[in-house]
């Protein structure tokens, strides 16, 4: 596709829940990261992908926070059990490769808001 | 741990005027990379500009240019001859990794373009 798509734009669950939100990568991007962003502040570094290695989840706040790239390109993020605090934006980004010399370019995709009653 | 700083919650700008957003960071480290990310209403959040920390040279972007001074720590953006699509928040954000996996960011200036 042209740019790097997420599914659903919105989403609503009640405490508790399981949610399961996708990220559409460009074609032939290696690299994908998925962020959290809370109201009013900046993007948070969740986990990171290269092809479908997750090389650093690091920033997973618990382990009800799971992701998967089975194939190297669509990613999913699964949240169980989902709490009101998991409320927030979660962008997916992705690009071409890991830079050689400098960071290369993330492109980023709409995100999908979370919203946990 | 890297953390960046965005002092200004909202700017506000005259349409076809300048308008500078700052940006402070703090590291321990000499090799880094600095970016000006822009996020309209639309949420998708685009690149401005990037700086890398060897390069002494502002970087600049057609209407988007920087102010790095690396020993004081500061990244400011300024944007020349406003147009109303520049509103937006803006953010800043360092990474020292190439892999971007370390990219950290600021939390955001709202900027409003006034016609």
């Amino acid at each position: 596709g042209a740019g790097v798509s997420q599914s659903p734009r919105y989403k609503v669950a009640k405490r508790g829940q399981d949610v399961a939100l996708r990220c559409d990568p460009i074609s032939g991007h290696v690299s994908l990261f998925w962020y959290q962003q809370a109201l009013g502040q900046g993007p948070e570094f969740l986990t990171y992908f290269q092809n479908e290695a997750q090389l650093d989840k690091s920033g997973l706040p618990s382990d009800r926070f799971f992701a998967e790239r089975p194939e190297g390109s669509v990613s999913t993020l699964k949240i169980q059990r989902t709490q009101q605090e998991d409320s927030a934006v979660y962008l997916c980004a992705s690009s071409l490769r890991p830079g050689q010399k400098v960071p290369n370019e993330q492109f980023f995709g709409p995100g999908t808001r979370l919203t946990v009653l | 741990a890297q953390t960046v700083t965005q002092s200004q919650p909202e700017m506000s700008v005259q349409e076809a005027e300048t308008v500078t957003l700052s940006c402070t960071y703090d590291t321990s480290e000499s090799d880094y990379y600095l970016f000006w990310y822009k996020q309209p209403p639309s949420r998708q959040m685009i690149l401005v500009i990037r700086q890398e920390a060897y390069k002494q040279q502002n970087a600049t972007e057609n209407r988007f240019s920087v102010n790095f001074q690396k020993a004081a720590k500061s990244f400011s953006l300024k944007i020349s001859d406003s147009q109303l699509g520049d509103a937006a928040m803006y953010f800043c954000a360092y990474t020292l990794s190439y892999n971007n996996n370390d990219m950290r960011f600021g939390a955001g200036t709202r900027l409003t373009v006034k016609p």
